[in-house]
């Protein structure tokens, strides 16, 4: 399958600062790309949905203006959690997928703790 | 709305035994894809198979089987001979026309344990 790569795949910050986690295709161009959340035991939650060179979609209840999302090439798209506060501490896993293909291949996931 | 229903939150099994790991969906789509996907604790999730809703037939990988069964709405995913290296989330998903296949839905997930 295609490769999708996701750094870092740790982060530890403070409250209130800001943290970008990148997602990049490898070996594809990603027209779309999409950015989950998982908390402990639970299923990956859809952030929002970017395509290249346009606004991403947010999904209810995620704040654009405290996780903003970029998706300026074909080949990376990147999470900014901003202000971050230990309640955004969680797993994110982004995933990316070609034009006129079904399967979104995943990055490796980013473990953000926010102290 | 899609909804994907993963009934089973944990399974263990002995190793070589066989195991199927069950998945329910609903979605108002008459054409959508399912999906499943494992998740290691390494936590990355690895693509295992893509069966679109049009395509009922089961299909085989190895030791992989997958059962799709219209009628009633589910998309068993079947380890034979499980290995310790099976142990991993298992994620079954859904993705439907009407969100242009956009939105994935995902489910709880199975955490299966393989006992050597």
């Amino acid at each position: 399958g295609a490769v999708v790569s996701q750094h870092p795949s740790r982060v530890i910050c403070k409250s209130g600062t800001s943290v970008k986690i990148e997602c990049r295709s490898l070996d594809f161009q990603a027209t779309t790309m999409f950015w989950y959340r998982q908390f402990p035991k639970q299923s990956l939650m859809l952030m929002a949905t970017s395509n290249e060179g346009s606004k991403a979609t947010y999904e209810q209840g995620v704040e654009k203006d405290k996780f903003l999302i970029n998706h300026a090439s074909l080949t990376l798209s990147t999470l900014t959690v901003t202000s971050a506060h230990p309640e955004d501490s969680s797993f994110y896993i982004c995933s990316a997928r070609g034009r006129g293909v079904m399967e979104a291949f995943f990055g490796q996931g980013t473990r953000l703790t926010v102290v | 709305a899609q909804k994907v229903t993963q009934a089973q939150t944990e399974i263990s099994v002995v190793e070589k035994e066989d195991v199927t790991l069950d998945c329910v969906y609903e979605t108002r789509d008459t054409t959508y894809y399912l999906f499943w996907y494992k998740q290691p604790p390494s936590g990355e999730l690895v693509f295992l198979i893509r069966r679109n809703s049009f395509d009922e037939q089961n299909e085989i990988s190895g030791r992989y089987s997958w059962n799709f069964q219209k009628s009633t709405s589910s998309f068993n995913f079947t380890i034979t001979a499980s290995q310790v290296v099976d142990s991993a989330v298992y994620f079954c998903a859904l993705s439907g026309l009407s969100g242009g296949y956009q939105k994935v839905t995902f489910g709880t997930g199975t955490k299966l344990q393989v006992i050597p």
